[in-house]
């Protein structure tokens, strides 16, 4: 089944504690993304990658690093957490070219307190 | 950059129909989209538009772009209580720099009533 899967779901935190959440698409998609939807802002874009060890900051890349080593995988690193980011995260893949439909992960919920 | 600006909420009776409206500033977006999003779960894409296109018709669904005002609409006939769910706007920078990125409104909350 073609699919984005992220892990964990749902995380609690305490400010400063490093974290990663995974992403990974099975689908041989070149682009892929990371998205915080927060709400009356919708989706903003964190930082997205077009190919392996391309990536490239979005709309509000403060406070995360990503990294595309392979293909399928596109891992959001909090190195810092801050209050700040809790938020709805969502990975998101697609063909990255022409009519793209963007295929979105079930999403992680994380809090920072 | 890219702004895409949608109203927050809409509610309607069972039976009608619902329209949800959307602007953009780009006008080199390429394709527009509707992104449904049930309660729990992450987006999955309702329809699009070309950008050649004035409208287009999907069973129940009908867009309707206007280029010259960047103006976007989803109108969802005969609504029903499925479909009460957040409904995104969403145009692409396929016509600028940034290859494959979509940029998103906020989201319009529906809500079906019986």
């Amino acid at each position: 089944e073609a699919q984005v899967t992220q892990n964990p779901r749902y995380l609690i935190t305490v400010t400063g504690k490093k974290l990663t959440v995974t992403c990974s698409q099975n689908m041989n998609h070149e682009y892929m993304s990371w998205y915080r939807q927060d709400p009356g802002l919708g989706l903003r874009q964190i930082y997205y990658s077009m190919n392996v060890e391309v990536t490239d900051k979005g709309d509000v890349p403060e406070g995360y690093k990503v990294s595309r080593k392979e293909k399928r995988n596109f891992p959001l690193i909090l190195e810092s957490p801050s209050p700040n980011q809790t938020s709805l995260y969502f990975c998101a893949s697609s063909l990255g070219q022409g009519l793209d439909e963007q295929y979105f992960g079930p999403g992680t919920r994380l809090t920072v307190t | 950059g890219e702004d895409v600006e949608q109203s927050l909420f809409l509610s309607v009776r069972e039976g009608d129909s619902s329209v949800i409206n959307c602007t953009y500033t780009d006008s080199s977006s390429t394709y527009l989209y509707w992104y449904k999003q049930e309660p729990g779960a992450g987006l999955q894409l309702l329809t699009y538009i070309f950008s050649n296109m004035d409208m287009k018709q999907d069973q129940r669904l009908t867009v309707l772009l206007n280029k010259k005002d960047k103006h976007l609409s989803l109108r969802i006939a005969d609504t029903q209580t499925g479909d009460s769910a957040i409904y995104f706007c969403a145009a692409d920078n396929a016509g600028g720099t940034s290859y494959g990125k979509l940029t998103f409104g906020q989201g319009t909350i529906l809500t079906v009533h019986p």
